[in-house]
Formats: C-alpha cells, structure tokens, sequence
C-alpha cells in the first residue's frame, strides 16, 4: 500500500523569502517520489523527482526536495520565493513493485501563495 | 519524441447522457496509462491505471469505465453521466512505475 500527505493545503510567503512545502509518504517498497506544479487552468509539470539516487534532489526553477527516509518526508524547499511559484504543487508516491505497482498517488495539494 | 493527446478539451453535457474521452501515446511502447480526475478545490483523484493492454485497474467505484484497446490509447467512458461527473480529467503515461510521469492538457468536463 502506499499514500501520500502533504501537511499544509496552504502556504502564503512574502516574494523574496523561504518557500517549504511539506510531504509526507508511507510505501511498502522502496517508493519512487516527484512533485509537480500546476498553474491556473494549466496541465502539470513535473519539478524534480527522486528515484533512489541522491537523497537530495534539485529541480528547475530553483527548487529542490530532500529525501528522508527516516521521517518518510520528502519536503520541497526554495530559497527565495517568486512571484512566479503561485501555483499548486502535487507530492506524488509510486512503486516499482507490490500490488500498487505501476500506481501513482497524489497528495492532496498545497496552494502557494506569493505575495509581493 | 514523445507526445500524449488527450480529447476533447473541452465538453459540455447533460445529465443522462454518454461520456468518451480519449488519450493516445506516441513515440514509446507499452506505456503506464492513468486518468486522474481534479473536482474544483481537490486534489488529483486516480480513476484508473492500466499497466498493459486489457489490464485495467479502478481506484474509485463510479459510473465511469476504461479500456486499453491498443498499446498506446486508454479511453474514459461512462453511460449515463451524473452531475458529480464534472471536473477536469487528466491522462498520463509513464515508461514503467518510478519513471517521469507525463500528462495531458486535460479535458474540462461540465455535466449541465
């Protein structure tokens, strides 16, 4: 079984400073993660994703997420936000083995908001 | 290259009556399919995922259905819509499980 939850439905940030934006996972085998971004009315696109290499992992538009696997998180970071970021981002989990292989699961979102 | 088409776009029916989206796949082989469904405020509902062709697996009861019928197209229907139909459907594939997975443009959904 796998799920996904991310901690905040929203996140309101000043432009210019810390965006982080919580993920939280469970998998029965070793999970493979992304987030991805959706703006108004658009298709999502992928940010990073992390596949059991690198437990830090950076994305475009200077994002980058950290794989822990001790606190089952995979939370997304950047160091100054854009007025740009205003979107919703998506934690999805998946498996590559089990009975959920090939499924993919979503958090539930969390809408960014930058203000200026 | 890779590409995924996804349609119609845009859809506007009434209640009662039938539903067919379709997504199709170009530049790879045996794909992983999804349909996601996003209601309005929601997050991204898995519908179905198709693993190969004629395997299909449904997350959600509901009056909708899909099918494989070729290697690189996953089709969405239903027979009668109910207004809790609407929202916005996304079709995805992936080369495998724990690869990139990539989406359609969506097709916006509004049962009247």
């Amino acid at each position: 079984a796998q799920s996904v939850t991310q901690l905040d439905s929203h996140v309101s940030v000043s432009e210019g400073t810390p965006v982080l934006l919580r993920c939280n996972y469970s998998s029965s085998y070793s999970p493979s993660l992304f987030w991805y971004v959706q703006h108004p009315n658009k298709g999502l696109q992928l940010l990073l994703k992390y596949t059991s290499a690198a437990t830090l992992v950076k994305g475009i538009n200077g994002f980058e997420a950290e794989f822990k696997k001790s606190e089952t998180s995979f939370h997304l970071t950047k160091p100054s936000a854009h007025m740009s970021d205003a979107a919703e981002y998506f934690c999805v989990v998946t498996n590559a083995g089990g009975t959920s292989y090939g499924k993919l699961t979503f958090g539930q979102g969390t809408i960014l908001t930058v203000h200026p | 290259s890779q590409t995924i088409h996804q349609w119609p776009a845009t859809l506007v029916q009434p209640v009662g009556s039938p539903l067919s989206l379709e997504c199709t796949v170009e530049g790879t082989s045996n794909p992983n399919l999804y349909w996601y469904r996003q209601a309005a405020g929601r997050g991204l509902q898995l519908l179905f995922y198709s693993v190969g062709i004629g395997q299909i697996s449904s997350e959600v009861p509901q009056n909708l259905s899909a099918s494989r019928p070729q290697d690189r197209q996953f089709i969405l229907s239903s027979k009668k819509l109910l207004l809790s139909d609407s929202g916005f459907y996304l079709c995805a594939w992936a080369q495998g499980a724990g690869n990139t997975i990539y989406f359609g443009e969506g097709s916006w959904l509004t049962v009247v």
